[in-house]
């Protein structure tokens, strides 16, 4: 079984909707990540958590939330979706040195 | 905030070696790691920096320094299956672990 798991792996919606992503990880990792990628701008930093009662805004937080139910839990939401939100979004782990990666999920506001 | 800069894309041939270069600005520096990246996979590591110097990895190598704000990755042997996005990323020593990314170099390994 994958050490992070991302669901659902592909959504389309609409604008206006609420959406939650969810992130799964088997690693123990006290750090967890959620980043989007466009086309050719790498990839950036939503929000980020240190422990279960820390969460921290990475540089492109607004129209985004989360919530970290439990140390192997870290799910995204988009409270209000918008099409400029439509990307690839990515979960990751880490124990202080490299990070490991989710599958991605696909996500298309229409 | 931190400027990382790195080629957009790069061509190499089967069996040559390749140097993708990495420069960065940061204060509080505290290790530069470099992933692969396939078109619509998730990023696998590939190495860490933190010290001055060349880390060896089988085919692949990784330099940094510091002083420069510069590091490489570089390929040797390539192989068709290192065609890929290579994503250097630094830390800094504000919130240990968490990393920022440059846009990536795509690389297309020709026969």
């Amino acid at each position: 079984d994958a050490d992070v798991t991302q669901t659902p792996r592909n959504r389309i919606t609409k604008t206006g909707k609420r959406i939650m992503l969810e992130c799964s990880q088997t690693k123990g990792h006290d750090r967890m990540y959620w980043y989007r990628q466009d086309p050719g701008l790498g990839l950036r930093l939503i929000y980020y958590s240190f422990d279960v009662k820390d969460i921290n805004k990475g540089e492109i937080s607004d129209g985004y939330s989360v919530s970290r139910q439990a140390q192997a839990k870290f799910s995204l939401s988009l409270e209000s979706a918008i099409p400029n939100q439509t990307a690839l979004y990515f979960c990751a782990t880490s124990d202080n040195y490299e990070q490991y990666f989710g599958p991605g999920t696909r996500l298309t506001v229409t | 905030g931190q400027n990382i800069d790195q080629p957009t894309e790069m061509t190499a041939t089967e069996g040559a070696i390749v140097q993708i270069n990495c420069t960065y600005q940061t204060s509080g520096f505290n290790g530069l790691f470099w992933y692969q990246q396939h078109a619509g996979e998730a990023p696998t590591f590939l190495s860490y920096n933190v010290l001055d110097g060349l880390e060896e990895k089988g085919r692949f190598s990784s330099f940094l320094s510091r002083s420069k704000g510069y590091s490489y990755l570089l390929l040797k042997e390539l192989q068709m299956k290192d065609s890929a996005s290579y994503l250097c990323a630094v830390r800094t020593n504000t919130n240990a672990g968490k990393s920022t990314f440059g846009d990536g170099t795509t690389l297309t390994v020709k026969p």
